[in-house]
C-alpha cells in the first residue's frame, strides 16, 4: 500500500461546479497536510495547509482533514476555468530529522467554460 | 523579489554525458530538495538538504549526484548512470522543521536524445 492515494483523475467539470479532490494516506504519524497547484510546465504552488484534523477556508477554497479515516479533501467552489491545472495533495509527519513531505500523484482538473 | 530560480528552463543532452541542472534561492531558506516529476508517477525525492554541507539521498537518488556549498544554491548533476534521465525535475525549499511549506522553482525540463 502507498503511502499516499490520489485519485489521478482527470477530472472534467462545468463553470460554476463544485469540486471534490481527496487523498487517503497510510501514515498515521503525518500531522501537516498541504494542497499545491500546479499548471502545466510550471512548479508547484502552494494553496492550503492544514495542521492535524479540521477545516480551513480561504475564499473559494476548503481543506479538510479527517485524521480518524487518514483522508484529506480539497473544495473547490463556483469553479473557474483558471482553476484547470493538476493538484498535488502533500503531507509531513512531526517527528524525526528530515521533514520529507510525502507528495499524492496529483488529479488533473479540466473547468469547461 | 524572493524566490527560486532554476536554469536553464529546457535542456538536452546526448546519452553519455553528464548535465548539472542550477537551483538558486534567495528565500534564506535553510533546507533545499530536488524532485522528479514524471507523467503519472507525481513528485519523486533525488536528494534533499537540511543545511549547507549536508544532505541526503531521497526515494530516487541513484544515477544522480550534488552539492550544498552555499546556503542560497543546490545544484544537481544527472549523470550517465541514470538509465532514464528525461523528466521535468523541480527544486524546492523551505525552512526547517515540520511546518516545511516548500516554495517551487519553475523546473528543468530534461530531454536526451
Amino acid at each position: 500500500q502507498k503511502e499516499v492515494e490520489q485519485d489521478p483523475g482527470p477530472l472534467s467539470v462545468p463553470e460554476g461546479a463544485i469540486v471534490s479532490l481527496n487523498c487517503t494516506y497510510s501514515n498515521s504519524a503525518f500531522q501537516y497536510f498541504m494542497w499545491y497547484r500546479q499548471y502545466s510546465r510550471k512548479g508547484p504552488e502552494l494553496l492550503m495547509y492544514t495542521y492535524s484534523s479540521g477545516n480551513k477556508e480561504d475564499g473559494r477554497f476548503t481543506a479538510q482533514v479527517d485524521k480518524s479515516s487518514k483522508y484529506i479533501s480539497l473544495f473547490i467552489r463556483d469553479s473557474q476555468p483558471s482553476d484547470s491545472a493538476t493538484y498535488l495533495c502533500a503531507m509531513s509527519d512531526s517527528g524525526g530529522s528530515n521533514y520529507k513531505l510525502t507528495f499524492g500523484k496529483g488529479t488533473l482538473l479540466t473547468v469547461n467554460p | 523579489d524572493g524566490g527560486i530560480t532554476q536554469s536553464p528552463k529546457y535542456l538536452f543532452r546526448k546519452e553519455g554525458q553528464n548535465v548539472t541542472l542550477s537551483c538558486e534561492q534567495n528565500l534564506n531558506h535553510d533546507a533545499m530538495y530536488w524532485y522528479r516529476q514524471d507523467p503519472g508517477q507525481g513528485l519523486r525525492l533525488i536528494y534533499y538538504s537540511q543545511i549547507v554541507n549536508d544532505f541526503q539521498k531521497g526515494d530516487i537518488a541513484e544515477g544522480y549526484s550534488v552539492s550544498r556549498e552555499k546556503k542560497e544554491s543546490f545544484p544537481l548533476t544527472v549523470t550517465s548512470a541514470q538509465k532514464n534521465p528525461t523528466a521535468f525535475y523541480l527544486c524546492a525549499s523551505s525552512i526547517r522543521g515540520p511546518y516545511n511549506e516548500q516554495f517551487f522553482g519553475p523546473g528543468t525540463r530534461l530531454t536526451v536524445l
